[in-house]
């Protein structure tokens, strides 16, 4: 069974441009969820995805926006970037949505300059 | 919200000893407590998780504990080979209704051979 896929893997982009990530869960899961990672911040919750809705939304400008798809692939956009955007954007799929075992893929390591 | 703390943040083993690595929630509503081990250049994965109706899981030399009433939970991991090397991320959910973790500020583990 493939694991959960993000795309792309690496992105170099200049300040104030906007960005797009996609994910594509584990055949079947119907939730997304999407983190930043920074080793100053640690993993932060961006917004969860269910069945084309969003569940809950973490504590992020609303430059970061997202969306998913009826096949439940989820895209992520970040919209006037700053340096400080520079992170792993990393994507979760699970099964349902509330409390159950979710996995990670491998993440967007994006680098504003 | 939630507030999850790990310690430690560095931990050295030699192979073949144990390791633990604790973390304490705050939030008395969270209910599902996951850990991951993150390994360079790569996503979280997923080991071992415990819900909040059970005091101890175990698979292999993995171990967890959770003790509701002090809130806090543990991550044992015995006789260590030098692959255990990672960083471990505790996390806590608080609801049935989504994905949110809350997550830890990370320990990195260190097996030395």
């Amino acid at each position: 069974k493939a694991g959960v896929t993000q795309t792309p893997r690496y992105l170099i982009k200049t300040r104030g441009q906007q960005v797009t990530l996609s994910c594509s869960p584990i055949s079947g899961h119907r939730s997304v969820s999407w983190y930043q990672q920074t080793p100053g911040q640690g993993l932060q919750f961006l917004f969860e995805y269910f069945s084309e809705t969003q569940r809950n939304k973490g504590n992020f400008p609303g430059r970061f926006s997202g969306r998913q798809f009826s096949n439940s692939r989820s895209e992520m956009n970040v919209s006037t970037l700053e340096l400080g955007d520079s992170a792993l954007y990393l994507c979760a799929s699970s099964l349902q949505t509330g409390g159950g075992e979710a996995f990670f893929g491998q993440g967007t390591r994006l680098t504003v300059v | 919200g939630e507030n999850v703390e790990q310690h430690p943040s560095t931990l050295s083993v030699q192979e073949g000893d144990s390791a633990v690595i604790k973390c304490t929630y705050s939030d008395s509503a969270s209910n599902y407590f996951p850990w991951y081990k993150q390994e360079l250049g790569k996503g979280p994965q997923l080991i071992i998780d415990i819900r909040s109706n059970v005091g101890e899981k175990k698979d292999q030399r993995i171990a967890v504990t959770l003790n509701k009433t002090a809130k806090h939970f543990s991550l044992h991991i015995t006789e260590t080979q030098p692959e255990d090397s990672a960083v471990y991320f505790c996390a806590a959910s608080e609801s049935y209704n989504f994905n949110k973790f809350y997550f830890g500020s990370g320990t990195k583990l260190n097996v030395k051979p």
